[in-house]
């Protein structure tokens, strides 16, 4: 089956360690986004890639990475810079060319907390 | 400003009964996409329904609608005959301008509870 795939569910991170989250999907999407979620604070985007190679920055960039060597990962550092990284972390993709209409499809999310 | 109003942090309804679950939102575009999402407590994100701004009719899908009113820009949910399964947070999301690899922008949720 087709879809988004997050690991891992959980994550902890000890102070002044950096951890990176995995994404990969097989929808064969051009793009890929990052999401972080607080509670009542809906999705905030932190980065988004409509190609391989190629990345923007969301309104939430500060303290986070990413890289986009191949069509089908993503994956998003949290660095040590990020003072408050506990949060749920979503990822998604779209397809670009004609995609007007079609949603974001979404993985399972990663829970980080901090220890 | 926030792009994407969400004014009902919580909402009750009654089993079977229909409700309505608000979005307003604020652009500039002539082009854009409104989209609502359900996210159960085990934390996915579940596409639900699609309404483009040239759509001049309201989007359907099952026991869900969407009540477009474009001129007061808002586009509010509407579950039919609600279920006890349908108790999870919504999101209202658009993306401007209207193509595939725009990001959408999420309003903050309305949490929604089907009493039996």
């Amino acid at each position: 089956d087709g879809g988004i795939t997050q690991s891992p569910k959980y994550l902890f991170r000890k102070e002044g360690q950096n951890v990176t989250l995995s994404c990969e999907q097989n929808l064969n999407h051009d793009a890929m986004y990052w999401y972080r979620q607080d509670p009542g604070q809906g999705l905030r985007l932190i980065y988004y890639s409509q190609i391989v190679n190629d990345f923007q920055k969301g309104d939430i960039a500060e303290g986070y990475s990413v890289s986009r060597e191949k069509k089908e990962s993503f994956p998003l550092t949290v660095t040590s810079a990020q003072k408050n990284p506990t949060a749920f972390y979503l990822c998604a993709s779209s397809i670009v060319a004609g995609g007007y209409n079609q949603p974001q499809h979404f993985g399972d999310g990663t829970r980080l907390s901090i220890l | 400003a926030q792009k994407i109003t969400q004014t009902q942090p919580g909402m009750f309804v009654q089993e079977k009964e229909a409700v309505t679950l608000d979005c307003t939102y604020d652009t500039s575009d002539q082009s854009y996409g409104l989209f609502w999402y359900k996210q159960p407590s085990s934390g996915e994100m579940i596409f639900l329904i699609y309404q483009g701004s040239y759509d001049e009719q309201n989007a359907t899908e099952g026991r869900y609608s969407l009540n477009f009113q474009k001129a007061r820009k808002s586009a509010n949910l509407v579950i039919s005959a609600s279920q006890l399964g349908d108790s999870a947070m919504y999101f209202c999301a658009m993306r401007e301008p209207n193509s595939g690899n725009t990001p959408l922008v999420f309003g903050k949720g309305t949490r929604l509870s089907v009493i039996a």
